[in-house]
């Protein structure tokens, strides 16, 4: 039982376009979402965050937007840039645990 | 600046045998815990503690067993390696249980068992 979904496994996108993750979850409990960026060989290091109180948060090029009536959130890199490819994980919160979400391979093509 | 340390950063053991991958944080955190990363699946929750003398149980706890003696340390021991565990194993650290700040990650342990 997945509680956190990111449907897309993978994502191209050219240089300077908009780069849209999307992640789905089933538990109303959550309260805190986050992603992640994880290149190769390296740990995910921790990209943006958003609480269950707003709708949006922005950071430069990144945006996160939360929707809770639907479950839905999604990460908006804007220009997209190479060094943007990586993995990109949504994980989300309620209590102690983070749960993460499968992951999306983002390439950024230039 | 070291945040979350781990090692070995790579192992092969054959299976049967037991193992330690170690994990340190020099943040002063509360919370700590252990991954597993596996293809398609995302990162995985096997055991975390919320405080030195304090741990519980993951999504996927079974084959691993932890202890926090001390703040800064959080070991994670195979008692008895099987090819299922066969993972890239993340440590990761967070201030506090309870607080919505965003958990920090080592580098990784990718371990194979034969």
């Amino acid at each position: 039982d997945q509680q956190v979904k990111q449907n897309s496994p993978s994502l191209s996108v050219q240089e300077g376009r908009i780069s849209i993750l999307n992640c789905d979850y089933t538990n109303s409990m959550f309260d805190y979402f986050l992603w992640y960026k994880k290149y190769p060989a390296e740990g995910p290091t921790f990209l943006i965050s958003i609480s269950s109180i707003k709708d949006k948060n922005e950071d430069g090029r990144f945006t996160v937007f939360l929707n809770k009536s639907a479950k839905h959130l999604s990460l908006h890199i804007v220009p997209s840039q190479p060094g943007d490819s990586a993995v990109y994980f949504c994980a989300a919160q309620g209590g102690i645990k983070l749960v993460f979400g499968a992951g999306t391979i983002l390439r950024v093509k230039s | 600046n070291a945040g979350v340390t781990q090692t070995p950063k790579f192992q092969v053991l054959k299976t049967g045998q037991s193992m330690t991958l170690q994990c340190a944080q020099d943040m002063n955190h509360e919370y700590m815990s252990w991954y597993r990363q596996d293809p398609g699946m995302g990162l995985r929750l096997i055991h975390y503690s919320v405080g030195a003398g304090i741990t519980d149980q993951g999504e996927v706890p079974n084959g691993y067993n932890v202890s926090r003696s001390t703040t800064e340390d959080f070991p994670l021991r195979l008692l008895s390696a099987a090819p299922s565990q066969t993972s890239v194993y993340f440590c990761a650290s967070r201030p506090g249980q309870g607080s919505n700040q965003p958990q920090h990650f080592g580098d990784g342990t990718r371990l194979s068992i034969l």
